[in-house]
């Protein structure tokens, strides 16, 4: 099946400064999207691209859609102690199903 | 903001017993899934319903499980004998119009002894 391949699997950065995260498949996705989870919730989207070379930004979060549609990186600009969680990767290839692959997650700590 | 509601929030089972997982999608909502996270791994596509069927099932997805959308609501996964490496939280997932968006519910944990 396919992977995608997240890094870095954790942070611990102090509040104010910047993070990013990435990933990677050796498949192509037509949809990519960052979902965000808190301890003992769901994932909750953050920001969806569809186009390859699509930058978009929600708040301090800002996401790209890479060319090859292999990748996709998420920035959060001056982190604040709510941005602790687990960030997701998910890419979906198509289709009617609209299934996701995910990546193993990237936790963040924020340390104020 | 609408949601998908997801119950029990948790549920502790003995092996072989069956349990039945309960999710209420939003309601304009026509495609839903079920989704499986086995503690500090990543979120694992287990299987997709649309039009009252099964459109794509992952191989986790054996005969143990089943779905089933009851009514004009509810959306349910069963496991027919629980085996200890059924722990997981079981998250269940609608989407719209929005391609490719899944709205997830906040998930049932599931304990099985």
């Amino acid at each position: 099946g396919q992977q995608l391949n997240q890094s870095p699997q954790s942070m611990f950065i102090q509040e104010g400064e910047d993070v990013s995260m990435n990933c990677t498949s050796s498949s192509i996705f037509n949809t990519w999207l960052w979902y965000k989870q808190d301890p003992g919730e769901g994932p909750v989207l953050l920001i969806a691209l569809y186009k390859a070379g699509e930058l978009t930004s929600n708040g301090r979060l800002t996401a790209q859609f890479g060319i090859t549609r292999k990748d996709s990186f998420l920035n959060i600009s001056a982190s604040i102690p709510s941005d602790v969680g687990i960030y997701f990767c998910a890419g979906a290839s198509g289709g009617s199903n609209y299934k996701l692959t995910f990546g193993k997650g990237t936790l963040l700590t924020v340390n104020p | 903001e609408p949601e998908v509601t997801q119950t029990p929030s948790h549920q502790v089972t003995q092996m072989g017993q069956e349990v039945i997982l309960r999710c209420v999608p939003i309601s304009n909502h026509l495609y839903f899934y079920w989704y499986r996270q086995i503690l500090g791994q990543k979120v694992e596509f287990l299987v997709s319903f649309y039009n009252n069927e099964i459109s794509e099932k992952s191989e986790i997805f054996d005969d143990q499980f089943s779905v089933e959308r009851p009514d004009g609501s509810n959306f349910t996964l069963k496991i027919r004998s629980t085996k200890l490496e059924d722990s997981a939280m079981y998250f269940c997932a609608s989407n719209g119009n929005s391609a490719n968006v899944l709205t997830f519910g906040a998930g049932s944990r599931l304990t099985v002894l």
